[in-house]
């Protein structure tokens, strides 16, 4: 499986759009990229996930490089709700998921 | 709708005794299971991975062990806690095609005294 790099943390204010970074320069063609938020003491929460085009959801929206060897995962407008730790992982057909340590995102008002 | 189910959501437990996590999922058929493990302030760490009834794929050496008696059902087990087993345990689903989204149970936070 791809591996990810992530920052370790960011912060946002309140209301203001919030771009979460990811690089996965070893992505194969069929691998799908993922992300994953997970709130203290709580199991990670699925939150979109992509081939090749940008996609969007009620949650976010996720933008895929060209070269796919990069995306970000964009919160439109961040709450005090949206913080929490966000993992970033790409997968195929193989079985097995493997997680980072992920971006703290840190939401102030 | 699909629903996962995991229990106990604590659990103390001291040193050298056994282990039962038991997770089950409802609503589907033929799901991946997994089972992974998060230390305090760390990320998850796959342990176990199955794909269908007795198939299981371990991913990391340790005292733990995982079974899937049943298509929707995924147990955790150890005969010997050790104090580093302490965690957050999580047990997920996924469908069978290649890429899709994993599903996360509630946890079992688990403490090794």
């Amino acid at each position: 499986d791809a591996k990810t790099t992530q920052p370790n943390s960011m912060e946002s204010n309140e209301e203001e759009p919030v771009h979460l970074p990811c690089n996965h320069s070893t992505i194969s063609g069929t691998d799908y990229i993922h992300w994953y938020r997970q709130l203290p003491s709580q199991g990670p929460e699925y939150v979109i996930h992509g081939l090749t085009s940008n996609v969007n959801n009620r949650m976010a929206s996720l933008a895929i490089a060209e070269d796919r060897k990069s995306s970000t995962l964009i919160l439109h407008r961040a709450t005090l709700r949206d913080a929490a730790v966000y993992y970033c992982i790409v997968y195929g057909t193989a079985s097995k998921l493997t997680f980072g340590t992920g971006t703290r995102l840190q939401v102030t008002l | 709708s699909q629903t996962i189910h995991q229990w106990p959501a604590t659990l103390v437990q001291p040193v050298g005794s056994p282990l039962s996590l038991e997770c089950t999922v409802e609503g589907t058929s033929n799901p991946n299971l997994y089972w992974y493990r998060q230390a305090a302030g760390r990320g998850l760490q796959l342990l176990f991975y199955s794909v269908g009834i007795g198939q299981i794929s371990s991913e990391v050496p340790q005292n733990l062990s995982a079974s899937r008696p049943q298509d929707r059902q995924f147990i955790l087990s150890s005969k010997k806690l050790l104090l580093s087993d302490s965690g957050f345990y999580l047990c997920a689903w996924s469908v069978r095609q290649g890429g899709s989204p994993l599903h996360f149970g509630n946890g079992t936070r688990l403490t090794v005294t």
